[in-house]
């Protein structure tokens, strides 16, 4: 079956300091991907997403994320943490030539920056 | 960047009455929308994915008959939840993908139920 995974629930990380986080993938073939971060009562907002060229990606608010085929990864990054940054990441992936398909999710890891 | 707007961003109702969440596409047509449910501090399930001028396909294990899906414009969905209970409350956010990017999709703030 195809799915996503993130593996944490919950990172913390201390401001300035880097984040990550992980998000694997088990699917056939080579799967479109995406982050998205949510805020408390909020949809969800694009963060960036991997569909095919270089393995490491940029998007928005100065995140990144690396895709690793033989690992089946694409773990979200950021080289230094805002406090501004806590809030819930959803992990999710896509099909390509798959039509008009949804999104599959993550169960989603919550993110606290301390100050 | 495209739009996807909801209405309402809030509800509360009464067990047994029907409740009407809109989503629109503001500034592109969307001939499918997805409708999504968030339980507190879980993941998104997709629920059904509306199609324009056609029938609504439901996930396994979602109601038709209780939650009800008209797309009945290239810009509007609709999904009333009929005969609330209480466990119906819960967070619905909607997307859309746009016609020439499947995979730039556009997902509306959401809109809270709490059904009393």
């Amino acid at each position: 079956a195809q799915s996503v995974a993130q593996p944490e629930d919950q990172v913390n990380v201390a401001e300035g300091n880097p984040l990550t986080v992980k998000c694997t993938y088990s699917v056939s073939g080579n799967p479109y991907l995406f982050w998205y971060v949510q805020y408390p009562n909020r949809g969800l907002q694009f963060l960036l997403k991997y569909i095919t060229g270089d393995n490491l990606v940029k998007g928005s608010y100065g995140f990144e994320a690396e895709f690793n085929k033989s690992q089946t990864s694409f773990h979200l990054k950021k080289p230094s943490a805002l406090v501004s940054d806590s809030a819930l990441y959803f992990c999710a992936v896509r099909f390509p030539f798959s039509g008009n398909t949804p999104l599959v999710f993550g169960k989603g890891t919550r993110l606290s920056v301390i100050a | 960047g495209a739009v996807v707007s909801q209405h309402p961003s809030w509800v509360i109702c009464k067990s047994g009455t029907s409740v009407k969440i809109e989503c629109r596409s503001l500034d592109f047509q969307a001939t499918t929308m997805f409708w999504y449910r968030q339980f507190p501090k879980q993941s998104l399930m997709l629920m059904a994915t509306s199609n324009e001028g056609s029938k609504a396909t439901y996930e396994q294990g979602v109601e038709k008959d209780k939650f009800l899906i008209n797309h009945a414009s290239l810009t509007l969905s609709t999904l009333t939840v009929t005969s609330a209970h209480p466990e119906d409350s819960s967070f619905y956010i909607c997307s859309a993908p746009l016609p020439r990017d499947h995979n730039e999709q556009f997902f509306g703030p959401g809109t809270r139920l709490t059904v009393l």
